[in-house]
């Protein structure tokens, strides 16, 4: 079965710190991961992926299939990264969403 | 382009009723998908359609009932409203299933069951 831990509901940082939002998975295949955000009042939007290696505004996430981990990074916080966010894992043509993780920058 | 259109956007039912909520993506997508979003939960996905005239299903199908009406249309059909099933409906397309598919999302739908 494919699973998609996010052991952090909520990460509170302020502006110009690093963050690091963690995300492990399970998965018997080789993986595809994605990480998803959701503003506020906007709708769930993909931010990144994993096969294309690149970074969206300032995020990076390296795919690390020993520790199988995707966690996504960025060196300093800016306030409008304040957001839900969503890693996320297809396997078995099926996309399965980890429970997420709040990111709250304060000034 | 509209994308991925949902609705309606907002919903009160009592316990027991039935109701239908609407997806179509303009987007010429195969595959669409209802997820269920809940605090601490994150998104579950509930039914998938692969592509047209097929359907499987996810994680959450109970009480739930989905129809592929056509390529651009996908249904979500609550017969028997329960209080459990109070939650954020999000449709989603992709024009496949499989690795490396984007998921575009509608803008959800807000159920109340009391």
């Amino acid at each position: 079965a494919q699973r998609v831990t996010q052991p952090e509901k909520l990460l509170s940082v302020f502006k110009g710190a690093p963050v690091e939002l963690k995300c492990n998975y399970s998965y018997s295949g080789s993986p595809e991961l994605f990480w998803y955000v959701q503003y506020s009042r906007q709708r769930l939007q993909l931010l990144l992926r994993h096969i294309s290696r690149e970074s969206i505004k300032g995020f990076t996430a390296d795919l690390n299939k020993g520790e199988t981990s995707f966690h996504l990074k960025k060196p300093f916080a800016q306030e409008e990264d304040s957001a839900m966010y969503y890693c996320a894992l297809i396997g078995f043509q099926k996309l399965v969403f980890g429970t997420g993780t709040r990111l709250l920058v304060s000034p | 382009n509209a994308g991925v259109t949902q609705t309606p956007k907002f919903q009160v039912l009592k316990t027991g009723q039935s109701m239908t909520l609407q997806c179509a993506q303009d987007m010429n997508h195969n595959s669409m998908y209802w997820y269920r979003q809940d605090p601490g939960m994150g998104l579950r996905l509930i039914y998938y359609s692969a592509s047209e005239g097929t359907t499987d299903k996810g994680e959450v199908p109970n009480g739930y009932n989905v129809s592929r009406l056509n390529k651009r249309e996908f249904s979500l059909r609550l017969e028997s409203a329960a209080p459990s099933q109070t939650s954020v409906y999000f449709c989603a397309s992709s024009q496949n299933t499989g690795a490396g598919e984007k998921l575009f999302f509608g803008s959800g739908t807000q159920l109340s069951v009391l």
